[in-house]
């Protein structure tokens, strides 16, 4: 079946610039992840919704941060006033209920300029 | 808080050359234990994970695991690597649900 997509694959912002950053997950699939992963390193979480609740958002590096998913399914990962070291790549994953297991989408390249 | 930390970042290795790839983790409780791999240009994809029971664990691509607890350490090995084990390989552990990973081990492997 279908994995994880995530779109755009790349986004080029100018500094200061919104952005949003769209995540479908697996069908069914009813946990869904933010990861932010710089140049060199390991993912790093963001955020986590079971369903339509944000449940965790102690990773998001400030306030200029804004996830959602109302609808339970597709979730956005929007960025307001990008900054340089916002450039990155943002990971989506998902899991089913009560699973460890995530999947994880190709990604965004986010470069801020 | 938990940690990951792998201990080699760049690895390079011959073709048929055996692999083992060390990882440590900082974790009071019970924890659950994953490799990923991310090939040049491909998402992240699950090579093995323990949960718990048999501390070995076989993995795709005849990748192997073995927990051991006191130590803190879940180490990656294969006996003879193929040129296509060139990636990326991450550590990671959930003691919740969020996964912590380690800042991955890039192994090249040579003909």
């Amino acid at each position: 079946g279908a994995g994880v997509s995530q779109s755009p694959r790349y986004k080029v912002a100018k500094r200061g610039q919104d952005v949003a950053l769209r995540c479908d997950p697996i069908s069914g699939h009813v946990s869904l992840f933010w990861y932010q992963q710089a140049l060199g390193q390991g993912p790093e979480f963001l955020t986590y919704f079971q369903n339509e609740a944000q449940l965790d958002k102690s990773g998001l590096p400030s306030d200029r941060f804004f996830a959602e998913r109302p609808e339970g399914s597709v979730s956005t990962l929007k960025i307001q006033r990008t900054q340089q070291e916002d450039s990155a790549v943002y990971l989506c994953a998902s899991s089913l209920a009560g699973s460890y297991e995530q999947y994880f989408g190709p990604g965004t390249r986010l470069t801020v300029t | 808080a938990q940690s990951v930390s792998q201990h080699n970042h760049h690895v390079i290795l011959s073709e048929a050359a055996s692999l083992e790839l060390g990882c440590n983790y900082s974790y009071g409780g019970t924890v659950n234990l994953f490799w990923y791999v991310q090939y040049p240009g491909q998402h992240l994809q699950l090579l093995l994970k323990y949960f718990s029971g048999d501390p070995l664990v076989k993995g795709i691509k005849g990748f192997e695991a073995e927990f051991i607890k006191s130590k803190f350490s879940f180490n990656l090995r294969k006996p003879s690597v193929q040129w296509s084990d060139t990636a990326e390989y991450f550590c990671a552990v959930s003691g919740n649900t969020p996964l912590v990973f380690g800042k991955g081990t890039r192994l090249s492997v040579i003909a």
